[in-house]
């Protein structure tokens, strides 16, 4: 699974409460992902990061953030969780933005329900 | 502009035959074209490719075909095995954007024994 390490992989919260995700690498790859799958929706990017700090939005970043203190970790943040944040998170790295020679690796995911 | 579309969102193929998906784009900028495939409970995981200067890509018994005029592009199981049901997405990239690889919504595929 390209060393990706995803945790927690399951995680049940209440409605309001934070939550963090985290997703760890040991490919030193420079893109990390943070993607959402949802049943008729497929994987909608939710922010990414191109470097250490370097963060953008993707088209579903509302009620989330992201931070990136070293290469290897990209953590997710639900500041107050609701219930339409229920689904499974994917966290996925490339070595130079998904493109040819450089596909994502994914990890196998974290089910969040939020009750 | 910037979606891809893809279809069927579910298909049953016997074993033996032919699994076809569909995916349509409209951005003449894409140049790369992949084709993930996800089993229950596992991330997505890179199939096959193809860049647009190709009509065709075949790897196994998993073949890429791709119409640059009409912007769509194929993927085709032959033999299908019950071990190729999963959900498959395809997906578009162009260069020099970090953040844009867009993903079809994907096909469950299952393939009966």
């Amino acid at each position: 699974d390209a060393g990706i390490t995803q945790s927690p992989r399951h995680k049940v919260t209440e409605t309001g409460t934070p939550v963090t995700l985290r997703c760890h690498q040991t490919e030193n790859h420079r893109y990390m992902y943070w993607y959402r799958q949802d049943p008729g929706h497929g994987l909608r990017l939710i922010h990414y990061s191109y470097g250490v700090k370097d963060t953008d939005k993707g088209e579903v970043s509302d009620g989330y953030s992201v931070s990136r203190s070293k290469t290897e970790d990209f953590l997710l943040t639900l500041e107050s969780a609701t219930s339409s944040q229920t689904s499974v998170y994917f966290c996925a790295i490339s070595r130079s933005g998904g493109t040819d020679n450089s596909p994502l690796h994914f990890g196998n995911g974290t089910r969040l329900t939020v009750t | 502009q910037q979606q891809v579309k893809q279809s069927p969102q579910s298909l049953i193929v016997q074993k033996g035959g032919i699994s076809i998906i569909n995916c349509a784009y409209e951005n003449t900028a894409f140049d790369y074209f992949p084709w993930y495939q996800q089993f229950p409970g596992k991330g997505p995981a890179l199939l096959i490719a193809i860049r647009p200067d190709v009509s065709e890509k075949k790897e196994g018994r998993f073949t890429i075909s791709f119409n640059k005029s009409a912007k769509q592009f194929s993927l085709h199981i032959m033999d299908s095995q019950p071990g190729d049901s999963a959900t498959y997405f395809c997906a578009a990239s162009w260069a020099n954007r970090d953040d844009k690889i867009i993903f079809g919504k994907g096909t469950r595929l299952h393939i009966l024994p």
